[in-house]
């Protein structure tokens, strides 16, 4: 069945290091979404990608979407701690119609 | 605007005991959906519905029913309740019929114990 899976599953890093998540599909995408959920909390729409190639900023966040629309990325420039959380990708499952989520990159930022 | 509402937030349970989680959203959304959240393992779908009156299969639905009783709401119910079952329980809402390709907003969730 399609997988999305992400890496690294967690990231330490010191306030104002940039950080990066990679998310990777085993079948070509439609789209991409990111979501990220804080501790404790429930996830929350950040963005979508459609186009092969996109590049999507949203103040110090960065989001591409693969030539091959299998790969996405989310970057994220001097980090600060209220960035801490966990950042999940998700893909449409190729069986229908929903969405299948990676496994989310857990990022922790030390001040 | 509340969104998506889940009830309750926290719940303990006895294995074999049988419980409904309720959601209920106020953005006139068509597609409704149950998702699981355990530890390192994402989220995962246990059963969806693009409109009112139907119900889909997710990927994990064993041990779970579902009920779309109008547009607004959408129920889990857990029959007889296993330790397995204990997770976080999350219930999102997106605009379409076709939810793969829209945005999905979801409740605070429900914290279920299964002892």
């Amino acid at each position: 069945g399609q997988q999305v899976m992400q890496i690294p599953q967690y990231q330490h890093v010191q306030e104002g290091e940039d950080f990066t998540t990679y998310c990777n599909s085993s079948t070509t995408l439609s789209n991409i979404q990111w979501y990220k959920q804080r501790p404790g909390g429930h996830p929350v729409f950040l963005i979508q990608l459609v186009k092969s190639g996109e590049v999507k900023k949203q103040k110090r966040l960065t989001f591409q979407f693969g030539e091959a629309k299998k790969n996405s990325s989310l970057h994220i420039t001097a980090t600060q701690t209220t960035d801490v959380g966990t950042y999940f990708c998700a893909g449409p499952h190729n069986a229908g119609n929903m969405l299948t989520f990676g496994g989310g990159t857990r990022l922790m930022v030390k001040p | 605007n509340a969104g998506v509402t889940q009830t309750p937030k926290f719940q303990v349970l006895k294995t074999g005991q049988s419980m409904t989680l309720q959601c209920a959203q106020d953005m006139n959304h068509n597609s409704m959906y149950w998702y699981r959240q355990d530890p390192g393992m994402g989220l995962r779908l246990i059963y969806y519905s693009a409109s009112e009156g139907t119900t889909d299969k997710g990927e994990v639905p064993n041990g779970y029913n579902v009920s779309r009783l109008n547009k607004r709401e959408f129920s889990l119910r857990l029959e007889s309740a296993a330790p397995s079952q204990t997770s976080v329980y999350f219930c999102a809402s997106s605009e379409g019929t076709w939810g793969s390709n829209q945005p999905q907003h979801f409740g605070d969730g429900t914290r279920l114990s299964i002892l």
